[in-house]
Formats: C-alpha cells, structure tokens, sequence
C-alpha cells in the first residue's frame, strides 16, 4: 500500500534548468496538492488540484506549472528554476478529508 | 498574508507533562480545522481535527480546543512522550478543498 509516492526524492539544478517532480497516488483520491516547505514559513501551497483535468493555484503558484492528465499523477514542472526554489516540495491527496502527504522531494537550485 | 499563525516556533516540555501547542487564524469563513505532525525526513501525518460547530475533539491523548470568538485553537498533548517530538502544524481549509497551515512549531519532550 504506497499511499503516495513522490520522484525523485532529491535533485540538484542550476539556474535556468527545467524539471517535472512526480507525484503519484493509488487511494482513487480526487483532489490532490503541491506544497513546498521552508524554514520559518510553514507549508504553502503551490497548485492543487480537484480532479483529473483540472488545476487550480494556490498562495505562491509563480514559476511553477502543474499538469493533471490522469487521475492518479499529479505533476509539477519547473520552467526555468530559480534559487528561491530552492526547498522541500511535498505532495497531497485527499477523497474530501485530511491530506494524505508524499515523503517529500528536496528540490536545490545553484 | 499568514490566514494561520503559530506563533511559537518552538516549546519544550519534560515528559510526563502536558504539551499545549496554540494556533491562531483570520479568516472567520474557516470552518474545518486540523493538526498535523511532522518528523524530520517524512512527510505530515494527520493527528486530529474539528469542525467549527464543535469546541472539543479528543482522541486518546490528544485534544483539540476551539475557540472561534477568538478565532483561536490549541492542541494539548498529555501526557506527552518522547516520541512526539517533531513539529507540528496547524491548518485551516478555506473553500471546499483548499488547505492553509500556519508556520509550524516545534515540540520537543525532554526525559
């Protein structure tokens, strides 16, 4: 029972790379989340989503772009990364409760 | 603009005692509260929550006071163990599905 499961778990980038973080979840859930976590600021919340096809932003969505073609993948892409991404991204599902958390994904960017 | 605010990055409490960990909000419209806890490494697990038609919601040794006059909760833990160290935060779900944590404290328990 996975749950949800986020890759990769870690990864380096230099400014101006581009990546997709994967967030995968096998509960059926219709709503799932990006967060990011730093220091001080508790978790915020990039983009979510309330069901396949569709997204939604959050408080910081800036620089990021999310896609939700299949109900069971949440994917969140950086275009061109920045140093203030540097931070701990997690993902989320929910059937209409509590969020179900990933283990997270620590996202450094030169 | 922080709707969910706890103040207290950090409490230490001596094992045994009561941990009581206070999370303030702004937003009167929030209607559905819950805590969650964190350990280094891992992702936030679910600890409990509250509806706002409620003021108390236990479970074995944690409780969930709210206060929605003072727009105010707090999670007591008692007695607290060693193995509740770890932060923990507030959150607050503005809309049907959008949910606001507050900056997180961190508690430790000391033997």
């Amino acid at each position: 029972n996975a749950g949800v499961t986020q890759t990769p778990k870690f990864r380096v980038l230099k400014t101006g790379q581009s990546m997709t973080l994967l967030c995968a979840q096998d509960m059926n859930h219709e709503y799932m989340y990006w967060y990011r976590q730093d220091p001080g600021m508790g978790l915020r919340l990039i983009h979510y989503s309330v069901g396949e096809g569709t997204t939604a932003k959050g408080e910081v969505p800036d620089g990021y772009n999310v896609s939700r073609l299949k109900k069971q993948n949440f994917l969140l892409g950086l275009e061109s990364a920045a140093p203030s991404q540097t931070s701990v991204y997690f993902c989320a599902s929910s059937g209409g409760g509590e969020l179900f958390f990933g283990e997270g994904s620590r996202l450094t960017v030169l | 603009d922080q709707q969910v605010k706890q103040n207290s990055p950090s409490l230490s409490v001596q094992e045994g005692r009561i941990s009581i960990l206070n999370c303030d909000y702004t937003n009167s419209m929030f209607d559905y509260f819950l805590w969650y806890k964190k350990y280094p490494a891992e992702g936030p697990t679910f600890l409990i929550s509250i509806s706002s038609i409620k003021d108390k919601n236990e479970d074995g040794r944690f409780t969930v006071f709210l206060n929605k006059s003072a727009k105010h909760l707090s999670l007591h833990i008692v007695p607290s163990q060693p193995g509740d160290s770890a932060v923990y935060f507030c959150a607050a779900f503005q809309g049907a599905q959008k949910l606001v944590f507050g900056q997180g404290t961190r508690l430790t328990i000391n033997p």
